[in-house]
């Protein structure tokens, strides 16, 4: 049973096209995120949703748009793709009152030419 | 704002020896300090919580200590094996459930059979 999963897991894609990477998790948790991490392995948090409500938006451009359509899913939506945009994407979960423990999805890596 | 600094990129050791990892942190203490491990290609994966009225916290061959006066948590693996080699993260948490965990850039370990 996989936990917390993503797709696509590679994605290769021109500049300025738009795409979209789906996650969902069968854990019943009420909060899930999205993360980059780039070439040099930083892990930053991008967006944080708690039961569909966003709760973190962190500095990210506006070509990126989250959407949860319930509480097992959270997609990514970005427009405009940049070659900066490249890096690994993962989602994660976690239940609130639990301490944050992160469950990770296996990451999608989005290659932009 | 928080910083947090993993002050080796890449750690060698010999098998069944004890691997040491630092992780440091500027400005407040948490509430909550996490150890992730990650493998190539896939995602964090959660180890040990540690908070921060604990000093100590162990889980089989792993210890994690935490000192808010140092700002600074060591994590061990004694009796090191050549499986435990991967990229080991830490992750601050303010335990304020709306603000993210701040992850360091990690440091990868090889052990050497």
């Amino acid at each position: 049973d996989t936990a917390v999963s993503q797709t696509p897991k590679y994605l290769v894609t021109q500049m300025g096209n738009d795409k979209s990477i789906k996650c969902e998790q069968n854990l019943g948790h009420d909060t899930m995120y999205w993360y980059k991490q780039d070439s040099k392995k930083f892990l930053k948090i991008m967006f944080s949703y708690n039961n569909k409500e966003l709760i973190i938006n962190e500095t990210v451009p506006n070509r990126f748009s989250p959407k949860s359509p319930d509480k097992a899913h959270l997609n990514l939506h970005i427009n405009s793709l940049e070659l900066g945009d490249s890096a690994v994407y993962f989602c994660a979960s976690s239940q609130r009152g639990h301490y944050n423990e992160q469950f990770f999805g296996p990451g999608t890596r989005l290659t932009v030419l | 704002s928080q910083k947090i600094e993993q002050n080796s990129e890449a750690l060698n050791i010999q098998e069944g020896k004890t691997a040491t990892l630092t992780c440091n942190y500027t400005n407040y203490s948490p509430a909550y300090l996490q150890w992730y491990r990650q493998d190539p290609g896939r995602g964090p994966v959660f180890l040990l919580l540690i908070r921060e009225n604990e000093k100590e916290k162990r889980k089989e061959r792993l210890k994690v200590t935490f000192d808010t006066t140092l700002k600074q948590s060591l994590f061990h693996i004694t009796a090191s094996q050549p499986a435990d080699s991967a990229t080991y993260l830490c992750a601050l948490d303010m335990g304020s459930g709306n603000t993210p965990l701040v992850f360091g850039k990690g440091t990868r370990l090889s052990v050497i059979a």
